[in-house]
Formats: C-alpha cells, sequence, structure tokens
C-alpha cells in the first residue's frame, strides 16, 4: 500500500524561528493536504494543495506540492506558542471512487518562550 | 457552523460491553469516515462511506460495525469492546469535489 513518511518526528525550538517539515511518498499523489492537531482536539485543515510545484501561504504558513507529486513541504516563519502541535501531512490519489487519504505519522512541533 | 460532531467525547467501558459512536455533518457531503489514532501509529481507516446505503472496510475494520441510513449520520458500533480498542476516535466528511477532509472533536474511549 501506500505509504507517507513525514519527518522530522518531533521538533523543539525557540520562539521566533521558521519550522520546516516535509512529507515523502513511494506513489504520485494529486493532492496534498496539511493538518494541524492541538492536544484533545480533531485535526484542522490548514492547507490544500492541487498541483505539482503550486506553493500556497495561509498566513506565516506557506506549503509547496513537490513537482514530483511525490513530495510536500510545510514552513512555518516567526513560530509563536501557538503554533505548538502537532502537524500531519495526507496525500490523496486519483482515479474513480478513490477518495482514501494517506497521512503521515505527524511532526510534533514544541515552541520554547 | 457545527461541521462534523461527535458524540460522547469521553467513554469508558467494560471489556465485552456495546456501545456506539455517534457522528453527525451539516455539510452535505457524500463520503464519511472513521479513524482510530494511537500513539505512534497516526491515524488509521477504519470504514468510511461514499453514500448514503453504502458502507466499506479501511485499514483496520476488525471489531467495529457501521451503518450509513442517511447522508447526515454515520454511528460507529462496537459489539464487544475489548482493552485493544483503547483510542482516540475521528469521525470526518469530505468535500469530494476538492478532497479536503473535517474531522470531528474526537471521541476517548477507554476499555477496561
Amino acid at each position: 500500500g501506500q505509504q507517507l513518511n513525514q519527518s522530522p518526528q518531533s521538533m523543539f525550538i525557540q520562539e521566533g524561528e521558521d519550522v520546516s517539515m516535509n512529507c515523502t511518498s513511494s506513489s504520485i499523489f494529486n493532492t496534498w493536504l496539511w493538518y494541524k492537531q492541538d492536544p484533545g482536539e480533531g485535526p484542522v485543515l490548514l492547507i490544500a494543495l492541487y498541483k505539482a510545484g503550486e506553493l500556497t501561504s495561509n498566513g506565516r504558513l506557506t506549503a509547496q506540492f513537490g513537482i514530483t507529486r511525490k513530495d510536500s513541504f510545510l514552513n512555518i516563519s516567526a513560530s509563536i506558542p501557538s503554533d505548538v502541535g502537532i502537524y500531519f501531512c495526507a496525500g490523496q490519489s486519483s482515479g474513480a471512487g478513490s477518495y482514501q487519504l494517506t497521512f503521515g505519522k505527524g511532526t510534533k512541533l514544541s515552541v520554547i518562550p | 457552523n457545527a461541521g462534523v460532531t461527535q458524540t460522547p467525547k469521553f467513554q469508558v467501558l467494560k471489556t465485552g460491553q456495546s456501545m456506539t459512536l455517534q457522528c453527525a455533518q451539516d455539510m452535505n457531503h457524500e463520503y464519511m469516515s472513521w479513524y482510530r489514532q494511537d500513539p505512534g501509529m497516526g491515524l488509521r481507516l477504519i470504514h468510511y462511506s461514499v453514500g448514503a446505503g453504502i458502507t466499506d472496510q479501511g485499514e483496520v475494520p476488525n471489531g467495529y460495525n457501521v451503518s450509513r441510513s442517511t447522508t447526515e449520520d454515520f454511528p460507529l458500533r462496537l459489539l464487544s469492546a475489548a482493552p485493544s480498542q483503547t483510542s482516540v476516535y475521528f469521525c470526518a466528511s469530505m468535500n469530494i469535489d476538492t478532497g479536503e477532509l473535517f474531522f470531528g472533536e474526537g471521541s476517548r474511549l477507554t476499555v477496561l
């Protein structure tokens, strides 16, 4: 089956630093999604990407759909304490009725004030 | 906007008991799904549905049943709970035009 490798598994950064995380896949995806999960909550969609090479921003967050269609990156600029949480990537393949998402195992972000 | 609503948020069961986790969405999404989340395992798909009357198994379906009698509701049933089913369960619905999956807030289940 499809596998997504998300790295790093965890990060400890100083407030104000920039953060970068990525996901790589053994398969091609047509959609990449990035989620954030706060403790005790469900994952919340941050950014959706639909085209190879696409670069999309949402405030301090920027995500890119890799040109090989097998990877995606999420960057957070000037981190703040409320950025703490687990960030997940998810990929979706094409195909009739193929709605399933493949999830990475998450990157746990800790921000030191 | 309510989005995806799950109940209960917390539940403690004894081994062998049955229960149903409720899920409702108000976005008129055809696709709905249930995941479980365990430490180090990420999100694993239990069952999903692409429309009323249609359900299918995901990655870890054993021990769980689902039904989809309406577009809005997608309950998850545990017929005979086991300690291995201690987990956090998430219901989600998808806008199939965009692929965007929206999650509920989760139901934390402990089986003793």
